[in-house]
């Protein structure tokens, strides 16, 4: 099945800092989105970015599909923006393969 | 609200007992999933349906048995339950068919003793 690696596995950072997550993805997927986990565990949508590029306030997201990766773009990053950040692939059938995450710590 | 709720929050249990996580969507979309977390990991597929009475298996499905008797629904039975079990459960259901975007419910933490 298609692998999926995000880097880094953890990131500790200053408030107001700028920060890029990598996704790198084994084969053709037919889109991707990127979720925050919060403290609390809830999974929160991102991003759907199968190609392209999107912007969300504070956050954006590149997918280049023909070289399969993503980046997801923190900038001037806040407290509240820590948890886990999974990116999640669709191949076909509908389903997901997930990253193991990048766990982002925003210090005061 | 992503319009998916999940019942119970939070279950303990006992090794051997079975139990049954529900999910429920407001909507009516055809693709829904249960995934389970692991401390420290991301989310592996356990089961998915592309529509009522259609099921298929994901990634760890052992000891796990789903049905879909309505659209709406679609409950996780943990049949015997281990220790290997114990995990946070998440439901999920995708829009457009098999190609839109996927929402989560939020979650049931599972402990079986």
């Amino acid at each position: 099945g298609i692998q999926v690696e995000q880097s880094p596995p953890d990131l500790i950072l200053q408030e107001g800092a700028n920060s890029t997550l990598r996704c790198n993805f084994s084969d053709s997927v037919n889109n991707l989105q990127w979720f925050h986990q919060n403290p609390w565990g809830q999974l929160i949508n991102l991003f759907y970015i199968p190609s392209g590029t999107k912007q969300n306030g504070r956050l954006s997201a590149t997918t280049v599909a023909t070289e399969r990766y993503s980046l997801l773009y923190i900038s001037s990053s806040q407290t509240t923006d820590s948890g886990v950040y999974f990116c999640a692939v669709n191949t076909n059938a509908g389903k997901s393969t997930f990253g193991d995450g990048t766990t982002l710590t925003v210090k005061p | 609200d992503a319009g998916i709720t999940q019942s119970p929050r939070y279950k303990i249990t006992e090794t051997g007992r079975q139990v049954t996580l529900m999910c429920h969507q407001t909507w009516s979309h055809s693709y829904m999933f249960w995934y389970r977390q692991d401390l420290g990991h991301g989310l592996r597929l356990i089961y998915y349906s592309a529509a009522a009475d259609i099921t298929d298996k994901g990634e760890v499905p052992d000891g796990y048995v789903v049905s879909r008797s309505k659209t709406e629904n679609f409950p996780l039975t943990l049949e015997s339950a281990t220790r290997s079990q114990t995990s946070v459960y998440f439901c999920a259901f995708r829009t457009s068919g098999g190609a839109g975007e996927q929402f989560f419910g939020p979650g049931t933490r599972l402990t079986v003793l």
